[in-house]
């Protein structure tokens, strides 16, 4: 299987900050690499995919870029619905797999 | 609106069989792949497999020998069945929509349902 590792695993930030996660994967995935996003007690939210295609009705903050085994997930300005925890998964390889998760919070 | 709703028993005795429904409104079960996909308490996302109206399937390895999905074009719903579970097998359950063939990551996801394995 694909092992995706995300850091860091906990980002502490605050309103208006520019956060960066990284993703990165145990062999190339190519740009087969989405993004998601998940609030305590709900689903995962779909925010990139293709390594940085933004899915639809996601805020223009959000943007993915990378390609091979290295990937960022970027937010451009902090807002207060974003501290969530981020989950990237990669779609190359059969089984998909789910780096283990980066949670953003509040500093 | 697309919208996934898991049903099913929140608790299964260990050895039994987990037995989950997905009810999609909004599209049709038809046009799309569905997959299942867990995450136990406090954990990360495991994909568990997907369905193809077809009857395509497709299985994580580490699940393969208990896993069973099936799908209902008449009531656009489709089912997980996994056998012989145990503890390690609590978790909530997701079902969710790739969102067009060849496309492996998913788009719209069901709320989730926590199932207990526990006597």
């Amino acid at each position: 299987d694909i092992q995706m590792t995300q850091s860091p695993s906990t980002l502490s930030a605050s309103v208006g900050d520019r956060v960066t996660i990284t993703c990165r994967a145990s062999q190339s995935i190519s740009s087969w690499l989405a993004w998601y996003q998940q609030n305590p007690g709900k689903a995962p939210k779909l925010l990139i995919y293709k390594a940085s295609n933004l899915e639809s009705g996601v805020p223009s903050r959000f943007s993915g870029s990378g390609s091979g085994t290295e990937f960022t997930l970027t937010i451009s300005s902090l807002q207060p619905d974003d501290f969530a925890t981020y989950y990237c998964q990669q779609y190359n390889y059969s089984p998909w797999t789910f780096g283990q998760g980066t949670k953003v919070e509040i500093k | 609106q697309v919208q996934l709703q898991e049903s099913g028993p929140r608790l299964v005795k260990p050895s039994e069989t987990l037995s989950l429904t997905c009810t999609v409104s909004g599209a049709s079960i038809s046009n799309y792949f569905w997959s299942w996909i867990r995450q136990p308490p406090g954990k990360g996302l495991e994909w568990i497999g997907y369905i193809y109206y077809s009857g395509i399937t497709n299985y994580n390895p580490s699940l393969k020998s208990r896993v069973t999905m099936s799908l209902d074009t008449s009531k656009n719903q489709f089912s997980l069945k996994l056998s012989s579970v145990t503890a390690a097998d609590t978790a909530v359950y997701y079902c969710a929509r790739h969102p067009g063939s060849g496309y492996n990551f998913f788009d719209y996801w069901g709320q989730g349902t926590l199932v207990t394995v526990s006597s």
